[in-house]
């Protein structure tokens, strides 16, 4: 089956610096990928939608100069979030998508803890 | 209307019985319907999926029922065990929001042995 691996899995930074989180289809090349937040038993919430080759799409509320998101290649996105606090400590979760049409493959999930 | 409403919140069961969570939707544009299965620190991985075409699928002791009047569908887990507790999501996909998933807001299942 398609595989989606993120790394760190967990990563605990300081207030103020920044954290990039990866997210690489192992076995398929992803045209899009999303990436969502999500708190402690809440649902998932989509933060952007990452199209390889072109600028991501936010969504309504997410600040894009915060969360800088980059999509260089077929197989890899990456989320960095820029100047940290501790606010901003959640699940990460990327997932990747080999065509439009296709089902959405999640990676494990990146916790971010800001101290 | 881009909303997907999911009830119950949390679900207890015993062993061995059925779980049956439940969803609905307002936009009639959605073309892709599917369940996820999380466990506590992972990423939700596909159960089963269905389209409005199909009123029902089976997959091993998971089953989607889906009544595209209604603009409901809901997922039944048959003779639950204590390895199915987890959270489960439905999902909608298709409308406007093109490729993107729009999530339910989950149930926690507890089966206890």
């Amino acid at each position: 089956g398609a595989v989606v691996s993120q790394h760190p899995s967990r990563v605990i930074c300081k207030s103020g610096t920044s954290v990039k989180i990866e997210c690489r289809s192992l076995d398929f090349q992803a045209t899009t990928m999303f990436w969502y937040r999500q708190f402690p038993k809440k649902s998932l919430m989509l933060m952007a939608t990452s199209n390889e080759g072109s600028k991501a799409t936010y969504e309504q509320g997410v600040e894009k100069d915060k969360f800088l998101i980059n999509h260089a290649s077929l197989t890899l996105s990456t989320l960095t979030v820029t100047s940290a606090h501790p606010e901003d400590s959640s699940f990460y979760i990327c997932s990747a998508v080999p065509d439009i049409s296709y089902e959405q493959y999640f990676g494990p999930g990146t916790r971010l803890t800001v101290t | 209307q881009q909303q997907v409403k999911q009830s119950p919140q949390s679900l207890i069961v015993q062993k061995g019985g059925i779980s049956i969570i439940n969803c609905a939707y307002e936009n009639t544009a959605f073309d892709y319907f599917p369940w996820y299965q999380q466990f506590p620190g992972k990423g939700p991985a596909l159960l089963i999926a269905i389209r409005p075409d199909v009123s029902e699928k089976k997959e091993g002791r998971f089953t989607i029922s889906f009544n595209k009047s209604a603009k409901q569908f809901s997922l039944h887990i048959m003779d639950s065990q204590p390895g199915d507790s987890a959270t489960y999501f439905c999902a909608a996909r298709g409308g406007t929001s093109y490729g993107k998933l729009t999530f339910g807001q989950g149930t926690i299942l507890t089966v206890h042995p």
